[in-house]
């Protein structure tokens, strides 16, 4: 069973730090998908990484993807405030719009 | 471009009462995909259709069931409501059968069992 694990789950930076949130999954997959939900809101579309060594940037985010290791990561970059949301990465293994998300990692960025 | 809706917003029913979801995906996407989403246990899938055929379905149970139209528009219908069914339940379209592409989420249903 494909199991998609990110840590931190919940993660408090202050303005201006850098971090960076991990996004590991069980089985063999070249699709890796980030989404961004606000409180209430429903799911954001951030970044489509479709293949190994993928790097997309927007901004202060950062996602890459290596499928050998199954691990994609968000950097975040000199964080502000309005980056606070919950973070999820998903993956599709069966290539048919059937996405499996992790958990969600709950940013809060601090003044 | 209109973005993806669902109707209705708020759905208040109760224990054992039936309900009926529905979706409108973007002009031109033919792939529709429904996503509960709770406190416990995330956001789970629930099942995709594509020119109206079920292409894969999660692990829910059989009180949950869809269908998709002709025109892509899409119902979920959830069977003797339970108390654990209260949830956002969301829907997404995307253009191709494939996942080579971003799903597109509407603002979902935010259905309450009392």
């Amino acid at each position: 069973e494909l199991k998609v694990e990110q840590n931190p789950l919940f993660l408090s930076m202050q303005e201006g730090k850098n971090y960076t949130i991990y996004c590991n999954y069980s089985t063999t997959s070249d699709r890796l998908y980030w989404y961004r939900q606000d409180p209430g809101k429903s799911l954001e579309s951030l970044f489509v990484l479709l293949s190994n060594g993928a790097v997309k940037q927007e901004g202060r985010l950062m996602a890459s993807l290596d499928t050998k290791a199954r691990l994609s990561t968000l950097h975040i970059t000199a964080a502000v405030h309005d980056l606070s949301a919950t973070y999820f990465c998903a993956v599709d293994i069966h290539n048919n719009n059937d996405m499996r998300f992790g958990a969600g990692t709950r940013l809060t960025v601090k003044p | 471009k209109a973005g993806v809706t669902q109707t209705p917003r708020y759905l208040i029913k109760t224990r054992g009462q039936q309900v009926t979801l529905s979706c409108s995906p973007i002009s031109g996407h033919r792939s529709v995909s429904w996503y509960q989403q709770t406190p416990g246990q995330g956001l789970q899938f629930l099942f995709e259709y594509f020119s109206e055929t079920q292409r894969n379905k999660g692990n829910f149970p059989g009180r949950f069931s869809g269908r998709q139209f002709s025109n892509s528009r899409s119902e979920m219908n959830v069977s003797t409501l339970e108390l654990g069914d209260s949830a956002l339940y969301l829907c997404a379209s995307s253009p191709l059968a494939s996942s080579y592409n971003e799903q597109f989420f509407g603002p979902g249903t935010r259905l309450t069992v009392l």
